[in-house]
């Protein structure tokens, strides 16, 4: 694809359900960066993916908080028991590797009722 | 604990002049420093990135400026049009993992 793409691009929940954010990053990046953006505050750095490394998590605000990459492709991130603190714009982006311009999906923008 | 500030309040400038941003940041030293812009409802979009042996970097009528001293750099663009106005976000790479600290950004109007 052109770009790195996310679905959905916008997703209304209810307090206490989980939730799945995907991320399609750029082919042949190999890494992946997930970043949350709340009203009013800047983007918050959650969680990196960088080819079969571990991943660097030491963003994710808590344990209800988990993503994975299958394949070093596709990202999903998973908020389990929303919460409506939960409820910002989650951005995915990918760069050719850690050190090269990151280049940003469209975002989905979570809303918990 | 590391800090990127940038100014919060809007800026408003006329159409063709230069526009000013500023971001300040403390207890960090980047190997790199990159700028982005960002419109209501999009993903930010990357513009330039300067690495801390650069003292300025351009890109047609962007100029970014990058003082390790004073721990801060400028963007500038000149010759501003409307379609400059976005909100424009400065960004800070932190460890060697690539991932990115960023400022609140700053709104940009620009009028015609």
């Amino acid at each position: 694809g052109a770009g790195v793409s996310q679905s959905p691009s916008n997703k209304v929940t209810e307090k206490g359900k989980d939730v799945e954010l995907r991320c399609d990053p750029i082919s042949g990046h190999t890494a992946l960066y997930w970043y949350r953006q709340s009203l009013g505050q800047g983007l918050e750095f959650l969680i990196y993916f960088q080819g079969n490394s571990a991943p660097d998590k030491s963003g994710l605000p808590s344990d209800r908080f988990s993503a994975e990459r299958t394949g070093g492709s596709v990202s999903t991130l998973t908020i389990q028991r929303t919460q409506q603190e939960d409820s910002a714009v989650y951005l995915c982006a990918s760069s050719f590797t850690n050190q090269e311009t990151q280049y940003f999906g469209p975002g989905t923008r979570l809303l918990v009722l | 604990s590391q800090k990127i500030e940038q100014n919060s309040e809007a800026l408003n400038i006329q159409e063709g002049k230069t526009a000013t941003l500023t971001c300040n940041y403390t207890n960090y030293s980047p190997a790199y420093l990159q700028w982005y812009r960002q419109d209501p409802g999009r993903g930010p979009v990357f513009l330039l990135l300067i690495r801390e042996n650069e003292k300025e970097k351009r890109k047609e009528r962007l100029k970014v400026t990058f003082d390790t001293t004073l721990k801060q750099s400028l963007f500038h663009i000149t010759a501003s049009q409307p379609a400059d106005s976005a909100t424009y976000l400065c960004a800070l790479v932190s460890g060697n993992t690539g991932k990115l600290i960023f400022g609140q950004g700053t709104t940009l109007q620009v009028k015609p």
